[in-house]
């Protein structure tokens, strides 16, 4: 299994500029996280899927912000314009969803992206 | 509501020695807890987790922890600590209520093992 897979790995761009991230979720995986961690601000949820479908998008920052899930295999979470304060690691989970029974949540490698 | 606090952002351990990282939480109803850990420039590892049963988990690398409810705290430890050990470590809280799959992680505790 190759875990969860995100690209680019590093992505620097400058203000202005679309950024686009993307993820490719465990197989047979339902849910799918995408999170921010800064120094300032710690690990933080900005939204999550279910079977595809947005469920949670509290967390996401503003307007700029924007992610989708066109199927069960790949995710992309936009920034639109960028801005040096959207400088940060983002990362990407997956994890089964069952009504029972929890799982934890398997985490990609993350982007780093840095904004000039 | 769901909370977690880590209260130390630094934890310095001899290798050799016992470790603890503390961990306490808030929930609604009853808790689901996690342990992760995350070394430089990489994803999140899960360690552990605490769903019910047993209040003492295990978990990988031979780290442990201790589920107390009374006083709302979930601390990680290991009987004898590894340079290897030395990490940023996480931990996470979700309400066990049906379709919540909001992790809420606190702000981490950087070990560091001192050969």
């Amino acid at each position: 299994d190759a875990g969860v897979i995100q690209s680019p790995r590093h992505e620097v761009t400058e203000m202005g500029q679309e950024v686009t991230l993307r993820c490719k979720p465990i197989s047979g995986h339902n849910s799918l996280f995408w999170y921010r961690q800064t120094m300032m601000r710690g690990l933080e949820l900005l939204i999550y899927f279910n079977n595809n479908v947005p469920i949670d998008d509290s967390g996401m920052p503003e307007d700029r912000f924007s992610a989708k899930m066109p199927n069960a295999s790949f995710s992309t979470l936009k920034i639109q314009p960028s801005e040096p304060r959207d400088s940060a690691v983002y990362f990407c989970a997956s994890s089964p969803n069952h009504r029972s029974i929890d799982y934890e949540q398997y985490f990609g490698p993350g982007t780093r992206l840095t904004v000039t | 509501a769901q909370s977690v606090a880590q209260p130390e952002d630094q934890v310095n351990v001899a290798e050799g020695n016992p470790l603890t990282v503390k961990c306490t939480y808030s929930v609604s109803g009853n808790p689901y807890l996690f342990w992760y850990v995350q070394y430089p420039n990489r994803g999140l590892q899960f360690l552990l987790k605490y769903i019910t049963g047993d209040n003492l988990v295990k978990g990988s690398y031979g780290f442990e922890a201790e589920f107390n409810k009374s006083q709302t705290s979930f601390h990680l430890k290991k009987p004898s600590a590894l340079v290897s050990d030395s990490a940023l470590y996480f931990c996470a809280v979700r309400d066990m209520r049906v379709g919540n799959e909001k992790l809420t992680f606190g702000t981490g505790t950087r070990l560091t093992i001192i050969p």
